[in-house]
């Protein structure tokens, strides 16, 4: 069971506005350790979307966004395109398996 | 470009050890953390551990000491060695590059424990 909880699917019409979160404890997000996200289309390795909290890699539309407050954080998606619909995951580091953390994973879809 | 390219068999015994390599191009594997991360069909990302380009290791406890890493610098390669492999080890096996996230991946490589 992951300690960064996702919810394990949203979904919205195009060109609408999603929202995942990724909440995670003191011993991870709320001991102020970045947050990243992936997006993992259908058969393909991950790609990272966000780093460090907001930043997004050159090549990443400015669609997607991230944020991050206390414990947790949000990935956010304007204007949803068909294209978007994917299993997206945050990560970050854990004092506790002084290691990585990825979230459960939550599925997009595009209605 | 940084890519990675992960090598190694597709099928392996219960009781056995998996050995994957990871060849990385377009960046110097000794000034980088590189990571092994699997995924069982369906399911969400595992992080097994992760090797600095000087050597120096650290690995998920969950898999309970059965990880080996090591790099190779006259290759520009690192390895992962998992021993007293189950069937629960059955997954899709990536290498990254750990540089402010996960930035470069390998396209991964399937491996199943099945006698």
């Amino acid at each position: 069971q992951s300690v960064l909880t996702q919810p394990p699917s949203v979904s919205g019409a195009p060109g609408r506005r999603v929202t995942i979160s990724c909440t995670g404890t003191g011993s991870n997000i709320g001991a102020g350790y970045d947050v990243h996200w992936y997006q993992q289309l259908p058969g393909t390795a991950p790609k990272l979307l966000i780093y460090g909290n907001n930043n997004r890699p050159s090549g990443v539309p400015d669609r997607f966004s991230g944020s991050k407050s206390g414990t947790s954080a949000s990935l956010a998606i304007t204007g949803l395109q068909a294209e978007d619909e994917a299993d997206y995951y945050c990560q970050s580091y854990d004092t506790g398996l002084s290691g990585s953390l990825f979230g459960g994973g939550t599925k997009l879809t595009v209605l | 470009q940084v890519q990675l390219q992960e090598s190694g068999p597709g099928l392996v015994k219960p009781s056995e050890t998996l050995s994957l390599t990871c060849t990385v191009s377009g960046a110097s594997i000794r000034s980088y953390y590189w990571s092994w991360v699997r995924q069982p069909a369906g399911k969400g990302l595992e992080w097994i551990g992760r090797i600095y380009g000087s050597g120096i290791t650290k690995d998920n406890p969950s898999f309970k000491s059965r990880v080996t890493m090591s790099v190779d610098t006259s290759k520009n390669l690192f390895s992962l060695k998992l021993n007293s492999l189950t069937a629960a080890d059955t997954a899709v096996y990536y290498c990254a590059r750990d540089h402010s996230g996960y930035d470069a991946w390998g396209q991964g490589i399937l491996v199943t424990v099945s006698s």
